[in-house]
């Protein structure tokens, strides 16, 4: 089956850095998400795209996120000056035709801890 | 008001035993329903989907939906150890070419041997 890459599996940052996590989505799928999970708590919906731009996001999503796909392939998000609560494991999704009836396929996740 | 709940847990069976797992849903537009299994440490993974009220069935697992009640149910026949997950329920409202399925905090299964 194809799979979400995700990288790197694991980021250390100090609080007020900026990251940038990257996601390479399957390459025919259309729509990409950013879902987030926190330590013990649910899987949360960050942003999603398609098209070349943002079609949705949620309140999470603020002036500190943004997202790109600055070469094609890669998709990544960017956290400008990262906070302590901002540590969470990432999660990259993609959904193939935006067919009700597929799938969403996730990465692997990226481990983000601020320290 | 929650968009999926479901009870924590965790739940225990024994091997071999039904585990039953529940989930609501507060958005009565919702039309896509899934359930996810996810390790510890790992990214989620599609377990079932179901669309149209009833059950559906793929082998030890069985989904039940019923819109009007906003519920929806997970069967797991004959449990094994390696059942022990937290399991996900996933709701999409659908529509408009809207497809952002929400999640609600997990059921941690334990199997027993």
């Amino acid at each position: 089956e194809p799979e979400v890459t995700q990288t790197p599996s694991h980021q250390v940052t100090q609080m007020g850095q900026e990251v940038i996590l990257r996601c390479v989505p399957i390459s025919n799928h259309l729509y990409f998400y950013w879902y987030r999970q926190i330590l013990g708590q649910k899987v949360e919906f960050l942003v999603s795209f398609y098209n070349n731009e943002i079609s949705e996001k949620s309140e999470i999503f603020d002036d500190q996120f943004s997202v790109e796909r600055p070469d094609g392939s890669n998709f990544t998000l960017k956290i400008r000056s990262t906070k302590l609560e901002d540590s969470a494991m990432y999660f990259c999704a993609t959904w193939p035709m935006g067919q009700s009836n597929e799938k969403l396929f996730f990465g692997s996740g990226t481990q983000l801890s601020v320290l | 008001q929650k968009e999926v709940e479901q009870n924590s847990g965790p739940l225990s069976v024994p091997e071999g035993a039904i585990a039953s797992l529940n989930c609501t849903y507060s958005d009565r537009v919702s039309q896509s329903f899934f359930w996810y299994r996810q390790y510890s440490g790992k990214s989620p993974e599609l377990i079932m989907s179901i669309y149209s009220n009833g059950d559906k069935e793929d082998g030890r697992f069985t989904a039940q939906l019923n819109k009007a009640s906003q519920y929806v149910s997970l069967l797991i026949r004959d449990s094994q150890p390696s059942d022990s997950a937290t399991y996900l329920c996933a709701v999409n409202k659908g529509g408009g070419g809207s497809y952002i399925p929400t999640f609600g905090r997990g059921t941690s299964l334990i199997v027993h041997p």
